[in-house]
């Protein structure tokens, strides 16, 4: 149980071009979801909190007009990373929590983005 | 400010000798704490928690964690350590009663199990 999958794993796209990263509770349903960067060899960095039905709340530095989120159902959030960049390159991890009140994050497997 | 602490960027420890990783906290009130697993290009697998109760908790794959109060530390423990150990791992928390359950990440220790 608590499964949480990504799509895609991977992608590579031009810069300017936009990008949608789904993420998708498969076994339970998530009235959270939270979207993390990491970069090679560090530790995960919170960019935003998706509420289902609500607008997400984003970390401090996070442009949110850079990064659109979309949690419109319990099992699905998307992030949408437009005018991409280069500097946008890096792992992009989903997680949820059950909405039957757990207290545990499950991750998804993480989608790898590099932007030319 | 709230803040996780994993003080070792990399454990090695030999195949079948026990292991540990180590983790000391600082968050208001009383603290949720996890362990979770990486392996390269995957997201993260949760091992075990700490919420309430009692202070020696049992994960997956044979690792366990004790909670300890007056120390603030949550270290991750294993009798015997395997080769498929190898992975970088995450020590988190948060504080019961948050205005959200947004996670605090440690910085992760990569541990090495040779042969």
């Amino acid at each position: 149980g608590a499964v949480v999958s990504q799509h895609p794993s991977r992608v590579i796209c031009k810069s300017g071009t936009s990008v949608k990263i789904e993420c998708r509770s498969l076994d339970f349903q998530a009235t959270t979801m939270f979207w993390y960067r990491q970069f090679p060899k560090q530790s995960l960095m919170l960019m935003a909190t998706s509420n289902e039905g609500s607008k997400a709340t984003y970390e401090q530095g996070v442009e949110k007009d850079k990064f659109l989120i979309n949690h419109a159902s319990l099992t699905l959030s998307t992030l949408t990373v437009t005018s991409a960049h280069p500097e946008d390159s890096s792992f992009y991890i989903c997680s949820a929590t059950d909405s039957s009140g757990g207290e545990t994050q499950y991750f998804g497997p993480g989608t790898r983005l590099l932007v030319l | 400010a709230q803040s996780v602490a994993q003080p070792e960027d990399q454990v090695n420890v030999a195949e079948g000798n026990p292991l540990t990783v180590k983790c000391t906290y600082s968050v208001s009130g009383n603290p949720y704490l996890f362990w979770y697993v990486q392996y390269p290009n995957r997201g993260l697998q949760f091992l075990l928690k700490y919420i309430t109760g009692d202070n020696l908790v049992k994960g997956s794959y044979g690792f366990e964690a004790e909670f300890n109060k007056s120390q603030t530390s949550f270290h991750l423990k294993k009798p015997s350590a395997l080769v498929s150990d190898s992975a970088l791992y995450f020590c988190a928390g948060r504080y019961y009663g948050g205005a959200t359950n947004k996670l605090i990440f440690g910085t992760g220790t990569l541990l090495a199990v040779q042969p």
